[in-house]
C-alpha cells in the first residue's frame, strides 16, 4: 500500500533555531501534500496545502513566513519552522495523495518540542 | 463553518465488549464523513467512510451510519479486540473540498484482555 514517511519522528530544539520536517511518499507520486498541526487534546488543524512545483496555499491564521513549505518533487515536501518558539511545540502530521479523488495517506507525525 | 464533535476519551473496555464512539457534526452542504484510526506509533489510516445520507461505512468489524437527521456518524463495533486499541478520529469534508478534512479531537480506546 501507499506509504508516507515523515522524518524526524521527534525533535527538540532551542528557541530561535529553525527545524525542518520532511514528508516523503515512498511508493507513489504525490501531486499534493498537506500539513496538519495537532495541539494536545485538540483536533488536527490543516495548516497548508503543498502542490509540487508551486507555492503552498496556507490556511487562514497560519504564518507563511514562519512555516515555510517546499514541495520540490513529486515525492518530497518539507516544512521548516523558522525561529521556533515554545508555542510552536506541537505534533505535526503530513498527508499525501496522488490525485484529487484519491485517498489521503498520512505520515506518522513529528513531535516538535521547543525549549 | 464545519466542525466535528466526538466523545471525549479515554475509553477503556474489556475484550469482546461492545464499542460506541459518538460523533456529531455541523457542516455546510452535504459533507462526506470519515473515521480514521491511529494505531500506536503509526500514522492515521482511513477506517471507513460514507458519502451520503443513510450510507453505512464498514471495515474490520467497525460500522458507522451517516444520519443526516441527527447529524451523526457514530462508530460501533460489536466485539472489540486488544488490537483495536488506538486513537479514533471522526472527520468530514464538504463544499467540494475532498481534501480539506475537519477532524474531531480524537478518542483514545484501550482494550484490555
Amino acid at each position: 500500500g501507499a506509504v508516507v514517511s515523515q522524518h524526524p519522528s521527534r525533535v527538540i530544539c532551542k528557541s530561535g533555531t529553525s527545524v525542518k520536517i520532511e514528508c516523503r511518499s515512498l511508493d507513489f507520486q504525490a501531486t499534493t501534500m498537506f500539513w496538519y498541526r495537532q495541539f494536545p487534546k485538540k483536533s488536527l488543524m490543516l495548516m497548508a496545502t503543498s502542490n509540487e512545483g508551486s507555492k503552498a496555499t496556507y490556511e487562514q491564521g497560519v504564518e507563511k513566513d514562519k512555516f515555510l513549505i517546499n514541495h520540490a518533487s513529486l515525492t518530497l515536501s518539507t516544512l521548516t519552522v523558522t525561529s521556533a518558539h515554545p508555542e510552536d511545540s506541537s505534533f505535526y502530521i503530513c498527508s499525501a495523495r496522488t490525485s484529487d479523488n484519491s485517498p489521503l495517506h498520512f505520515g506518522n507525525g513529528t513531535r516538535l518540542t521547543v525549549t | 463553518g464545519n466542525s466535528v464533535t466526538q466523545m471525549e476519551g479515554p475509553v477503556t473496555l474489556s475484550e469482546e465488549a461492545f464499542l460506541t464512539i459518538n460523533c456529531t457534526y455541523t457542516a455546510t452542504g452535504y459533507p462526506s464523513l470519515f473515521w480514521y484510526v491511529q494505531y500506536p506509533g503509526e500514522g492515521l489510516q482511513l477506517l471507513l467512510k460514507a458519502t451520503k445520507a443513510d450510507d453505512k461505512g464498514s471495515n474490520k468489524g467497525f460500522e458507522a451510519t451517516y444520519r443526516k437527521e441527527t447529524t451523526s456518524f457514530h462508530l460501533e463495533k460489536g466485539s472489540v479486540q486488544v488490537s483495536d486499541s488506538a486513537v479514533y478520529f471522526c472527520a468530514l469534508t464538504s463544499g467540494g473540498s475532498n481534501y480539506k478534512l475537519t477532524f474531531g479531537k480524537g478518542t483514545l480506546l484501550t482494550v484490555n484482555p
